[in-house]
């Protein structure tokens, strides 16, 4: 596609449920980025990837929070038994390189009740 | 501890006024800054980048502005129009090391234009 696309766009979990994201980066980008944005705050960084290599996981808040991409396209964000402080958006991004100009998704709203 | 402050969280402008964001900084291994605009509902877009070793960059109506010295930079839009409504981002890089591809990213200043 032409740009970056996440799903869902929104997601309501209760409590202690696992969920996925997913992101389709734009076609022939080596470099795969997860934001997270809570509210109010801007995006924090969670996890980086170059193809299928995960090179940067030093953002991730806790061992519930995994992220793949197994073939060095698309990518999921998985979080085990969400709590309520998960909520928030989370972005996914994608460069040619990881030095260039990152284009963002729409992002994913994860609300954890 | 916050790397990358905006600390003004909103400003109003009246159409085909000057807009002035303003960002500063405090980690001095940051030497790639970037603005992202972003609409409701919707992903940050890239607008605008400078790197340390330029004190202006410009893009048509968009301007920013370095000051190393002071750790500041700020984006100038001129003149203001009501699509510019949006948050902006400030968001840095350090272009050398091992981690030069991870923005770190200030709080956002909500910009309204005004008809």
């Amino acid at each position: 596609g032409a740009g970056v696309s996440q799903s869902p766009r929104y997601k309501v979990a209760k409590r202690g449920q696992d969920v996925a994201l997913r992101c389709d980066p734009i076609s022939g980008h080596v470099s795969l980025f997860w934001y997270q944005q809570a509210l109010g705050q801007g995006p924090e960084f969670l996890t980086y990837f170059q193809n299928e290599a995960q090179l940067d996981k030093s953002g991730l808040p806790s061992d519930r929070f995994f992220a793949e991409r197994p073939e060095g396209s698309v990518s999921t964000l998985k979080i085990q038994r969400t709590q309520q402080e998960d909520s928030a958006v989370y972005l996914c991004a994608s460069s040619i390189d990881g030095k260039i100009t990152a284009f963002f998704g729409q992002g994913t709203r994860l609300t954890v009740v | 501890d916050q790397q990358v402050k905006q600390n003004s969280p909103s400003l109003s402008v009246q159409e085909g006024r000057i807009s002035i964001l303003n960002c500063d900084y405090t980690n001095s291994m940051f030497d790639y800054f970037l603005w992202y605009k972003k609409y409701p509902a919707e992903g940050p877009t890239f607008l605008i980048s400078i790197s340390s070793i330029k004190d202006k960059n410009e893009d048509g109506r968009f301007t920013v502005f370095l000051n190393k010295s002071a750790k500041h930079l700020s984006l100038h839009i001129v003149p203001s129009q009501p699509g510019d409504s949006a948050v902006y981002f400030c968001a840095a890089r350090q272009n050398s090391g091992g981690s030069n591809y991870k923005l770190t990213f200030g709080k956002g200043t909500l910009l309204t234009v005004n008809p």
